[in-house]
């Protein structure tokens, strides 16, 4: 099963904002509604920032948002900050049979 | 407050055998799915497969169906990821995370347990 496709890294400078896309098939990102997004810092387990496509957990700062259009979803981060460097992979349902992919992980990098 | 909490780190030879541990507190762990994610040395994370300690319903991914064990003890709260005989290409980090049902996201992770396995 192929991993989703993400962007190897994107860069930003403080108060930017950045998006990171994540493209998959009908099979996964595009036929359910499914998608969550991780950041996960050097040595930290992962943490979960957003769900069912745009939904964030308790927690989670609003600069943080979440979207999908056909089979690509993407993570938006507004008013980048130094402690959003990190890496970022998107995950999405993918059917009874596969259950979930994995995107390939993108390196935010805060200029 | 939701923790899982894995078993230290492990240093094995190919060929041996090995169960990690993941304990699950502050929920109602018969209630919740548990999965575990390989991420090995420098790479992404891989998903390999989820169980549902309420009746140990259990699904694999298909790239580690086969290659490992799934388990859970639902009377202490603890799933179990096991390997009948270890390759080299089995050092990673595994972690394990907590789903609200089959389909969603994994919520809440593990500490994670660093798996080496070297002659």
């Amino acid at each position: 099963q192929s991993a989703l496709t993400q962007p190897r890294s994107v860069s930003g400078s403080p108060g930017q904002s950045v998006t990171i896309s994540c493209t998959g098939t009908s099979s996964d990102v595009g036929g359910y509604n499914y998608v969550s997004w991780y950041q996960q810092h050097p040595g930290k387990a992962p943490k979960l920032m957003i769900y069912d496509v745009s939904k964030r957990p308790s927690g989670v700062p609003d600069r943080f948002s979440g979207s999908k259009s056909g089979n690509t979803a993407s993570l938006t981060i507004s008013g980048l900050q130094a402690e959003d460097e990190a890496d970022y992979y998107c995950c999405s349902y993918a059917g009874s049979y596969t259950f979930r992919v994995f995107g390939g992980g993108t390196k935010l990098t805060v200029l | 407050e939701v923790q899982l909490v894995q078993s230290g780190a492990e240093v094995k030879k190919p060929g041996e055998s090995l169960k990690i541990s993941c304990k699950g507190s502050g929920y109602s762990f018969t209630s919740y799915w548990i999965g575990w994610v390989r991420q090995m040395p420098g790479k992404g994370l891989e998903w390999m497969g989820i169980i549902y300690p309420g009746d140990s319903d259990t699904r694999y991914s298909p790239s580690f169906q086969g290659q490992v064990t799934i388990s859970a003890d639902k009377s202490i709260s603890t799933a179990y990821l096991q390997w009948s005989s270890l390759k080299a290409s089995d050092t990673a980090m595994y972690y394990c995370a907590r789903l609200p049902s089959a389909m969603a996201n994994f919520d809440y992770w593990g500490q994670g347990t660093l798996v080496t396995v070297s002659s």
